[in-house]
């Protein structure tokens, strides 16, 4: 079955400093999204990436789809302590539209 | 999101307890969803429903059986508790006719299973 594999577990950054997260699929995805939770709250959507290649940008967050539509990224430029949390990238693809696969959660711990 | 709800929010149980997590959501999606998340595992889906009569099995269903007696309510039965069974629980929402076909998710049950 599809498998969504995300880099890294843990990361702890400097206030201020860039972050980024990885995520990797095992087959062609039609989308995906990424989803973040706060600790002690439940996943909350932030956005989705259809097209192979696909650039999204929401303030300080960028978010990449591969031209492959295989792997995904969520960069955040100059964290802020409100960024902390565990950040899931999902995807759906093939006849499982609808189902999403959730990645394993990067958990970003951002210092002050 | 308020729009869905889990009860309850908390429950310990013994191995062997049958026990049943309850969901509903008043946004009127067809869609819903049961997930469990374990430290380092991300979530995992456990059964969905694409609408009442539709009931799928998910990547971790042996142990786990769902009911979906409305639209709106989507229930989570462990027929007999055992003790790897422990995690956060959350029931998800989606709306087949919106563009991205986002999830909803509930506040979460914390199940252990002592």
């Amino acid at each position: 079955g599809q498998q969504v594999m995300q880099i890294p577990q843990y990361q702890h950054v400097q206030e201020g400093e860039d972050f980024t997260t990885y995520c990797n699929s095992s087959t062609t995805l039609s989308n995906i999204q990424w989803y973040k939770q706060r600790p002690g709250g439940h996943p909350v959507f932030l956005i989705q990436l259809v097209k192979s290649g696909e650039v999204k940008k929401q303030k300080r967050l960028t978010f990449q789809f591969g031209e492959a539509k295989k792997n995904s990224s969520l960069h955040i430029t100059a964290t802020q302590t409100t960024d902390v949390g565990t950040y899931f990238c999902a995807g759906s693809g093939g006849t499982s539209y609808g189902k999403l696969t959730f990645g394993q959660g990067t958990i970003l711990t951002v210092h002050p | 999101d308020a729009d869905v709800t889990q009860t309850p929010r908390n429950r310990i149980t013994k191995t062997g307890k049958r026990i049943m997590l309850e969901c509903s959501q008043t946004k009127g999606h067809d869609r819903m969803y049961w997930y469990r998340q374990d430290p380092g595992l991300g979530l995992r889906l456990i059964y969905y429903s694409f609408d009442v009569k539709d009931i799928n099995k998910g990547e971790i269903s042996d142990g786990y059986s769902v009911s979906r007696q409305a639209q709106a309510k989507f229930s989570l039965s462990l027929e007999s508790a055992i003790p790897n069974q422990t995690a956060l629980y959350f029931c998800a929402t989606s709306d087949r006719w919106t563009v991205y076909n986002e999830q909803f998710f509930g506040p979460g049950t914390r199940l252990t299973v002592l």
